[in-house]
């Protein structure tokens, strides 16, 4: 059964360093997501992205904060300058069409200390 | 802004008693999904519900979708141990760019 992948599961960083977290979309899809979970709270939309450019975003993905589909099959998410409140999981969705359901990566745990 | 509220927060039963769980919104949208989230990882999607009154059912898991499209429920007959875990649901609008609305999430524990 096709699924989103995520790699890594588990990434700690320092403080200011930039991290990449990576998504491998279901290979059909169109429509690519980035969501995060800070722990014991709720799923909370970052940026939806589609036919080669954000769509949209939401508050949380300031500056700091850039997606990237650099080949056929990746889809990225670089934090330029981690801060501490930046640690949580953070997951991958997406879809085939705009009307249908998305499907959800296992996740990266990015921790920041 | 969409919001969804989802209640009960936390749910504690018996083994083979039923249970149902509310997802609200003052919102209309245009599909809303099910999810089960397991410690550490990410949702996986139960089911989508898109017509308004639709009523969807997998296997002990009887999902509703309101008449206006703003509500959802999930009901599950005769909980087993392995239903416990952390239930969201998530609204989408289609001229939304499609991302998805998330509740709080469902904490059920079932006891054998």
């Amino acid at each position: 059964e096709p699924e989103v992948t995520q790699t890594p599961s588990h990434q700690v960083t320092q403080m200011g360093q930039e991290v990449i977290l990576r998504c491998v979309p279901i290979s059909n899809h169109l429509y690519f997501y980035w969501y995060r979970q800070i722990l014991g709270q709720k799923v909370e939309f970052l940026v939806s992205f589609y036919n080669n450019e954000i769509s949209e975003k939401s508050e949380i993905f300031d500056d700091q904060f850039s997606v990237e589909r650099p080949d056929g099959s990746n889809f990225t998410l670089k934090i330029r300058s981690t801060k501490l409140e930046d640690s949580a999981m953070y997951f991958c969705a997406s879809r085939s069409t705009e009307n249908t359901e998305a499907f959800f990566g296992q996740g990266t745990r990015l921790t920041v200390v | 802004t969409q919001l969804l509220e989802q209640s009960p927060q936390f749910l504690s039963i018996q083994e083979g008693e039923n249970l149902t769980v509310y997802c609200n919104s003052s919102s209309v949208f245009s599909s809303l999904q099910w999810y089960r989230q397991e410690p550490g990882e990410g949702p996986v999607l139960l089911v989508t519900v898109v017509t308004g009154g639709e009523v969807k059912k997998l296997k002990r898991l009887t999902f509703q979708f309101g008449d206006a499209r703003k509500d959802s429920s999930l009901h599950i007959t005769a909980a087993q141990p392995g239903d416990t875990g952390l239930y969201l649901c998530a609204g989408a609008v289609w001229t939304n760019a499609g991302k998805s609305t998330f509740g709080d999430g469902t904490t059920l524990t079932v006891k054998p």
